[in-house]
């Protein structure tokens, strides 16, 4: 079956400590992205791929890092930089990037900072 | 700066009843793509529908269609026949590319209640 998986569903971290979220997609899809989402609030863009081996900057980069060596494979590292890591992350991938393709959208991780 | 607002923050409707979900957005640029997705429980995020700024006619996908209204920055979904798997969070959002720089913005989004 075609999809995006994101691993793992739950994660927990201490504080300071950085922590790597995984999405994997087999739709040969080449452009992904990465949103957060907090309690009553919608979907912030994070980092977003348009093509292997390049990626820019969301509306809310900061504290996190990303890499794209692979077509399938864009993970998210949360690092101690980020203030407020709590929340639940999204990973998406569309065929293209422009305006109005259509994203398709994984599982989602929530991470928990103790 | 590009905005999507979703002033209700919950709506219920009653089984197979019709109802209509607000959006109004603030963008300053004219060619764009506006959206309607649904979180169910599992929190995975559906695509429902799609709009495209320079196309006037309302786009449809059986039950759910929308109403643009581009001039008043206003694009509101109505489902119709409402069932119980109808029930989710429902966000709004707007998406546009310039350029070189992508921009998707969501709205807080509208929990739609079904009752039997």
């Amino acid at each position: 079956d075609g999809g995006i998986t994101q691993s793992p569903k739950y994660l927990f971290r201490k504080e300071g400590q950085n922590v790597t979220l995984s999405c994997e997609q087999n739709l040969n899809h080449d452009a992904m992205y990465w949103y957060r989402q907090d309690p009553g609030q919608g979907l912030r863009l994070i980092y977003y791929s348009q093509i292997v081996n390049d990626f820019q900057k969301g509306d809310i980069a900061e504290g996190y890092s990303v890499s794209r060596e692979k077509k399938e494979s864009f993970p998210l590292t949360v690092t101690s930089a980020q203030k407020n890591p709590t929340a639940f992350y999204l990973c998406a991938s569309s065929i293209g990037s422009g305006a109005g393709d259509t994203q398709y959208f994984g599982p989602g991780t929530r991470l928990t900072v103790l | 700066a590009q905005t999507v607002t979703q002033s209700q923050p919950e709506m219920s409707v009653q089984e197979a009843e019709t109802v209509t979900l607000s959006c109004t957005y603030d963008t300053s640029e004219s060619d764009y793509y506006l959206f309607w997705y649904k979180q169910p429980p599992s929190r995975q995020m559906i695509l429902v529908i799609r709009q495209e700024a320079y196309k006037q006619q309302n786009a449809t996908e059986n039950r759910f269609s929308v109403n643009f209204q581009k001039a008043a920055k206003s694009f509101s979904l109505k489902i119709s026949d409402s069932q119980l798997g109808d029930a989710a969070m429902y966000f709004c959002a707007y998406c546009l590319t310039t350029s070189g720089t992508y921009k998707y913005i969501f709205g807080t989004g509208t929990r739609l209640k079904v009752l039997a």
